[in-house]
């Protein structure tokens, strides 16, 4: 079955630390992999997203994530997190080719401490 | 960017009662929509697909007769909840697809009492 793993229900840094979500998939085969981050009242807002080529994509906000085909993950960095930055961050997949079906990890929440 | 609208942002409602949840994507269109339920610290689960002119998909154990979902224009998709119980009580979000992305709302809390 496919599904979405995020080990870390919750995460605290202190601002201007470095900072990396894991997330860790199973898949038929590689899918496309997307990071969202979800601030309260707003909608979730789609960081980075990787298809296909370089396996270390950057995103919006100073993040970046690099797919690692042989151990199934695609986790999320950040080199200096801003207060800003406290949030709910989650990670998906879906299907090659088909842009509907999103599957969802569980989230991982960021405190960031000043 | 593209901007997507839910209405309202919260609702009450009695148990037995049908509450009805907008989705609008405010400067382009969508023929396909999606809706999402989440629940309290929990990731989004995807409820049904909704194409523009055609029958919503619903996935695996959602009742298709419990969450109407209408989507008569392509900037236009709504979700009726009938006759809500208390476990009804979530958040539901919906999203837009624009080429390969997909927008989110900000999400409709609902609590039947």
């Amino acid at each position: 079955a496919q599904s979405v793993t995020q080990p870390d229900i919750h995460i605290t840094v202190s601002e201007g630390a470095s900072l990396e979500l894991r997330c860790n998939y199973s898949y038929g085969a590689t899918p496309y992999l997307f990071w969202y981050v979800q601030s309260p009242g707003q909608g979730l807002q789609l960081l980075l997203k990787y298809f296909s080529g370089d396996t270390l994509v950057q995103g919006i906000k100073g993040f970046e994530a690099e797919f690692k085909r042989s151990q199934s993950s695609f986790n999320l960095r950040k080199p200096s997190v801003h207060w800003s930055d406290a949030a709910e961050y989650f990670c998906a997949v879906a299907r090659v080719g088909g842009y509907n079906k999103l599957i969802f990890g569980a989230g991982t929440r960021l405190a960031v401490h000043p | 960017g593209a901007v997507v609208s839910q209405h309202p942002s919260w609702v009450i409602c009695k148990s037995g009662t049908s509450v009805k949840i907008e989705c609008r994507s405010l400067d382009f269109q969508a023929t396909t929509m999606f809706w999402y339920r989440q629940f309290p610290k929990q990731s989004l689960m995807l409820m049904a697909t909704s194409n523009e002119g055609s029958k919503a998909t619903y996935e695996q154990g959602v009742e298709k007769d419990k969450f109407l979902i209408n989507h008569a224009s392509l900037t236009l998709s709504t979700l009726t909840v009938t006759s809500a119980h208390p476990e009804d009580s979530s958040f539901y979000i919906c999203s837009a697809r624009s080429g390969s992305e997909q927008f989110f709302g900000p999400g409709t809390r609902l609590t039947v009492l």
